[in-house]
């Protein structure tokens, strides 16, 4: 069966290190992969698009890798803030990629500690 | 600064009563998508339509639900009769026809039935 798969326990790190969330999925052949952010009582907000010919892509501070030999995306944020204490999404093209439909990952929640 | 908005933003109801929730999409979007949130299962989506069209409603349950979209400014999902296992947080999101694969969220409607 399909899935996909982020941490679930909460990511805790120092202010100023870089966090680095993990998103797995399996029997999947996405199009593309998608990072969202959410806050608490808030929708979740695109951070990031990767599409699968694509390596890596950067933000800012925000890095993505896709990796669809490994079935496998990281998200990095370096030099991190408290402000960027939040749940992290990862999301998949799902089926044909001029669809926009999206299956979404649980969410890993990204603690910054000053 | 547009901005998806969803109406009414906490609803508290009774077991068996109607709930209909409100979407405005961003002007020009041609693209919405209805998601549930929930501890549980997580970003589910429940339908999503094109140009007004519904595309895929496979994720909502069809003895309850329906999704609409009565004109290019206004989708709505209703729920009839609605049920305690109904309750979560559903998100509307728009997508514009130039991007289609970035989604844009709502603040969400959180629905408590009792």
């Amino acid at each position: 069966s399909q899935k996909i798969e982020q941490n679930s326990e909460a990511l805790n790190i120092q202010e100023g290190k870089t966090a680095t969330l993990t998103c797995n999925y399996t029997n999947y052949s996405p199009a593309y992969l998608q990072w969202y952010r959410q806050d608490p009582g808030r929708g979740p907000v695109f951070l990031l698009l990767i599409r699968e010919n694509e390596k890596e892509k950067r933000k800012e501070r925000l890095k993505v890798t896709f990796d669809t030999t490994l079935k496998q995306s990281l998200f990095h944020i370096t030099a991190s803030q408290p402000a960027d204490s939040a749940t992290y999404l990862c999301a998949l093209a799902h089926g044909s990629s001029n669809t926009g439909k999206l299956i979404f990952g649980q969410g890993t929640t990204l603690q910054v500690k000053p | 600064d547009a901005r998806v908005t969803q109406t009414p933003r906490d609803k508290v109801t009774e077991m068996g009563q109607e709930v209909t929730m409100r979407c405005q999409p961003i002007l020009g979007h041609n693209t919405v998508f209805w998601y549930r949130q929930t501890m549980m299962q997580g970003l589910e989506l429940l339908a999503y339509f094109r140009n007004r069209a519904p595309l895929d409603d496979s994720g909502m349950p069809k003895d309850r639900f329906s999704a609409e979209m009565p004109d290019a400014t206004l989708a709505t999902l209703k729920i009839q009769p609605s049920e305690p296992r109904d309750s979560a947080v559903y998100f509307c999101a728009s997508g514009s026809a130039t991007s289609q694969e970035t989604q844009y969220f709502g603040p969400g409607t959180r629905l408590l039935v009792l």
